[in-house]
């Protein structure tokens, strides 16, 4: 089974705070991505990486950033959360066209 | 814009019933469509896929039509059960070789009435 881990599953930021959310795969998967779920909105990309170090921006990319410094870990970054920022993320890693994805992490920006 | 569109936000089936679930895309490089599964608090699960060198793919309840011409797909689930109650997502593809994204619907609420 894949196994899609995000460490926070619920935090609580206040505005101007910088935010980590880490997502760890245990599969080797070269991609990984980085998702927000909003009501009536669906899922809408923020970042998505091909191989370690490598990056490309998806639909919303603005007031993130990423990293991925190893094939197994990919970090969302927010620089200066702000409150239109609270959603449920969803990292998620990818073989052969399938998604999989982790649990999700809750973010409320107060 | 949105190039994969769920134009049903919810759905309510009575359980034992036929559930229809649709989704319309605009963008006709698209050649691999997925529906995913999601319950409230949890990440979607995978549920089913379709190529588009293909018109019908199959898995229990499952069924997933996909009709090119009209650039519609729709998700059968028969007989729906209680557990179906979901919001589920469809999403598309262009083949890039490995470096596929996917692009998603806004979800459909689907409650199935015991």
């Amino acid at each position: 089974d894949v196994k899609v881990t995000q460490s926070s599953r619920y935090l609580v930021k206040r505005t101007g705070e910088k935010v980590f959310l880490e997502c760890v795969q245990d599969m080797d998967h070269e991609n990984m991505f980085w998702y927000r779920q909003d009501p009536g909105l669906g899922l809408r990309l923020i970042y998505f990486s091909y191989d370690v170090k490598m990056k490309e921006k998806g639909d919303i990319p603005e007031g993130y950033s990423v990293s991925r410094e190893k094939k197994e870990r990919f970090s969302l970054i927010l620089e200066s959360a702000s409150t239109n920022q609270t959603s449920m993320y969803l990292c998620a890693s990818s073989y052969l066209n399938t998604i999989y994805f982790g649990e999700g992490s809750w973010l409320t920006v107060v | 814009d949105q190039q994969v569109k769920q134009n049903s936000p919810s759905l309510s089936v009575q359980e034992g019933r036929i559930s229809i679930l649709n989704c319309d895309y605009t963008n006709s490089m698209f050649d691999y469509f997925l529906w995913y599964k999601k319950y409230p608090a949890e990440g979607p699960t995978f549920l089913i896929s379709i190529s588009s060198i293909k018109d019908k793919n199959e898995d229990g309840r499952f069924t997933v039509f996909l009709n090119k011409s009209a650039k519609h797909l729709s998700l059968h689930i028969v007989p729906s059960q209680p557990g179906d109650s979901a919001v589920y997502f469809c999403a598309a593809s262009v083949n890039n070789f490995g470096n596929e994204k996917l692009t998603f619907g806004t979800g459909t609420r689907l409650t199935i009435i015991p």
